[in-house]
C-alpha cells in the first residue's frame, strides 16, 4: 500500500511466490495509469501502464488490475524473482501529460 | 529505447554554492521534467519544460531555476544551495500526446553541507 510519514511500507515475498502490490489513488478523474519500479541507486524504470476503460492487463510476469469503483490500483508480480527487489510505485495522469502524481511506493524484498 | 541522462550521479556542495544539474534525452521529446525524491514523499515536480526556452513552474519551484536552451537538454540550477536541497532530483522526459509513459534518468544524489 502506499506509505504515510517517511517509511516506505514493505513487502517480504518469498522468491518463488507471487507478489501483490496495491496502490489507492487520489482522483477519480484520472485516466492513465503506470506502474515503475526503482531499483537501489536507479532511476524509476516504466513496468506496464493501463488506461482507464481497462479493468486488467498483462505483462512479462506481471499484471496491473484496476478498480474505479474504489480508486484501487494493483500489481502483481508472478513467480517472484531476486531481481524483483526494489521500491514500486504507481502513478496517476489525470487529463493533460504534465500531471503526474505519483504515490510513495512500497519496498519488495524477496527472501530465498 | 529512450535514454535519459543526468551528468552526475552524486554531486556534494557546500551551502550557498550555485548547483548546475545537467539532463539530456535522445529521443527528440518535447517535454523535460526535473523531480525530486525524497523518502516517503514520492516525487515532487519541481519544474518542466514543453518546448525550447519554455517552462512552467511545478509544485515546488522554490529556490531552483532552468534552462531549456536545446531541445535535448534540460538544466536545473539551485542558486544558492541549502541544506534542505539535499535530495535526488530525477529528471525525465516524455513525447507530447496523450497515454505515455515518463523516461526518467538514474538520478543525482545532491548533498548539501
Amino acid at each position: 500500500g502506499e506509505s504515510v510519514g517517511l517509511h516506505l511500507p514493505t513487502l517480504s515475498v518469498q522468491e518463488g511466490d507471487n507478489s501483490i502490490i496495491n496502490c489507492a489513488y487520489s482522483n477519480s478523474a484520472s485516466d492513465y495509469f503506470i506502474w515503475y519500479k526503482q531499483e537501489s541507486g536507479k532511476g524509476p524504470q516504466f513496468i506496464i501502464d493501463i488506461r482507464s476503460n481497462m479493468d486488467k492487463r498483462q505483462g512479462q510476469r506481471v499484471t496491473v488490475l484496476l478498480n474505479k469503483t474504489v480508486k484501487h490500483l494493483s500489481l502483481q508480480i508472478a513467480a517472484t524473482q531476486p531481481g524483483d527487489s526494489a521500491v514500486y510505485f504507481c502513478a496517476e495522469i489525470m487529463g493533460s501529460w504534465g500531471k503526474f502524481q505519483f504515490g510513495a511506493g512500497t519496498q519488495v524484498v524477496v527472501t530465498p | 529505447d529512450v535514454k535519459v541522462t543526468q551528468s552526475s550521479r552524486y554531486l556534494v556542495k557546500r551551502t550557498g554554492e550555485k548547483v548546475f544539474l545537467e539532463c539530456v534525452q535522445d529521443m527528440d521529446h518535447e517535454n523535460m521534467f526535473w523531480y525530486r525524491q525524497d523518502p516517503g514523499l514520492g516525487l515532487r515536480l519541481i519544474y518542466f519544460s514543453y518546448d525550447v526556452k519554455m517552462k512552467e513552474k511545478g509544485d515546488i519551484p522554490e529556490g531552483y531555476s532552468v534552462s531549456r536552451e536545446k531541445k535535448e537538454r534540460f538544466s536545473l540550477i539551485l542558486e544558492s544551495a541549502s541544506t534542505n536541497q539535499t535530495s535526488m532530483y530525477l529528471c525525465a522526459s516524455i513525447m507530447t500526446g496523450r497515454d505515455s509513459p515518463l523516461h526518467f534518468g538514474n538520478g543525482t544524489r545532491l548533498t548539501v553541507t
